[in-house]
Parts: C-alpha cells; structure tokens; sequence
C-alpha cells in the first residue's frame, strides 16, 4: 500500500532562516506531487506541483521553492524565511488511472515563523 | 479533538438533477469549513469556505453548502448537475485559532448522461 510521509511535523523558526520540508511517498511511482499551504483563517493554497523529477510548475510567486531530486521526494525550500510564511503545508500525491485522479494528502507540517 | 467524514465515497447522479455530497464534522470550537474539487490532473480548487458567517455559503459553479451546528453537518448541494462537475470532493475542517487542517477521504461523484 501506498503511504506518505511529511516532516517535521511541527517547526518553529526564526525570521530570516532558511527552511526546508521534506515529503516522501512510498508504495508508487513517477506520482505526481503536490506542496499546498493554508494561512490561518485561509483556504488552501496550491503552491507547487511536479510531474516528474526535476519538473517543478509554480502556481504562485512566492519567498519559497521546490524541488524533486528523486521519483518519490519533493521538498520546499526557502532562503530566508518571512513572517507570512507561517501556516500549515500539505503534500499530496496523486496517480492518474484511466480517466480518474485520486489525491492523497501527508500529515502535513505546521510551521511557525517568529 | 477535530473530525471531518464524509458519508459516501461515490456518488452517481444523472446530468440536470440534484447534487447532494454529505459531511460531518466534529470540532472543539468554532470550526472553519470548506468544500475542496479536484478534477483529473489538476490541483485542489476551493469551492467555498464557512467562517462563522453567513450559514448558508455560496461558492463557485452554482454550488453552496448549508453550516448546521445542531447537526455537525456541512453538506455540499447544487441544484442542477453539470457533466464538468464529475470529479473528487473533499470537506475540510480547521479549528479557529488552529492552522491545522482535516480532510475528509473524499466523494468521487459521478454524472450520469
């Protein structure tokens, strides 16, 4: 079966520091891979997706980056973190079968940026 | 602690007739809620979102959904269905104050010609 996996789980880090998330998927391949935040009070922001390695689209111009160094491995960067970065980021996976694409969300990371 | 279920994970409805797509919820507070579409390939879209408004919460593509705190329900409705609404839904909850969020396991809904 397939699992996916996000950490830290909770993260608290200072104004101008850099960050990365890690978030890795198990029991698949060549999934596509998502990176979504959600400010407080705020619906859900898409921010990255990738189709394959090294095949990253942004949805949004933003302080933060991502990468895929391998099949099942997505990571969101930043260089200096700012304060609007704080909020709760989801990674998702997704497997296309036929005409169906099903989406499956990691525990998510809740960062908090002082 | 916070829940969110969705009650059906297919629906089939036939083009031009009602949508009903069911949610539940449980929450220590004030929830915010949301209704989320993901169509094949593509990233989630928000629907619509409850935050202690209005109860009654329009959203896009001629769907709304009803906040009934007696019920702890949250259920997405449109009155006609569209062939271009098939897609996976999910119900989201968040507790005010908290930015974690819970998503529902989703409902596949389906249209029928």
């Amino acid at each position: 079966s397939q699992t996916i996996h996000q950490w830290p789980a909770t993260l608290v880090q200072p104004v101008g520091s850099p960050l990365s998330l890690e978030c890795t998927v198990e029991g698949t391949s060549n999934p596509n891979l998502y990176w979504y935040r959600q400010a407080a009070g705020r619906g859900l922001q898409l921010l990255f997706y990738s189709v394959g390695i090294g095949q990253i689209s942004s949805e949004v111009p933003q302080n933060l980056s991502a990468s895929r160094p391998q099949d099942r491995q997505f990571i969101l960067s930043s260089k200096k973190l700012l304060l609007s970065d704080s909020g709760f980021y989801l990674c998702a996976w997704s497997v296309r079968t036929g005409q169906q694409e099903t989406q499956y969300f990691g525990p998510g990371t809740r960062l908090l940026v002082l | 602690a916070q829940s969110v279920t969705q009650l059906d994970s297919h629906v089939s409805v036939s083009e031009g007739t009602p949508v009903l797509l069911r949610c539940n919820y449980s929450s220590s507070y004030s929830p915010s809620l949301f209704w989320y579409v993901q169509h094949p390939n593509k990233g989630l879209q928000l629907l619509l979102k409850y935050t202690s408004a209005a109860t009654l919460v329009k959203g896009i593509n001629g769907f709304e959904a009803e906040f009934k705190k007696s019920e702890t329900s949250f259920h997405l409705t449109k009155p006609s269905a569209h062939m271009s609404d098939a897609a996976e839904y999910f119900c989201v909850v968040s507790d005010g104050g908290d930015d974690k969020i819970i998503f529902g396991k989703g409902t596949r809904l389906h249209i029928l010609p």
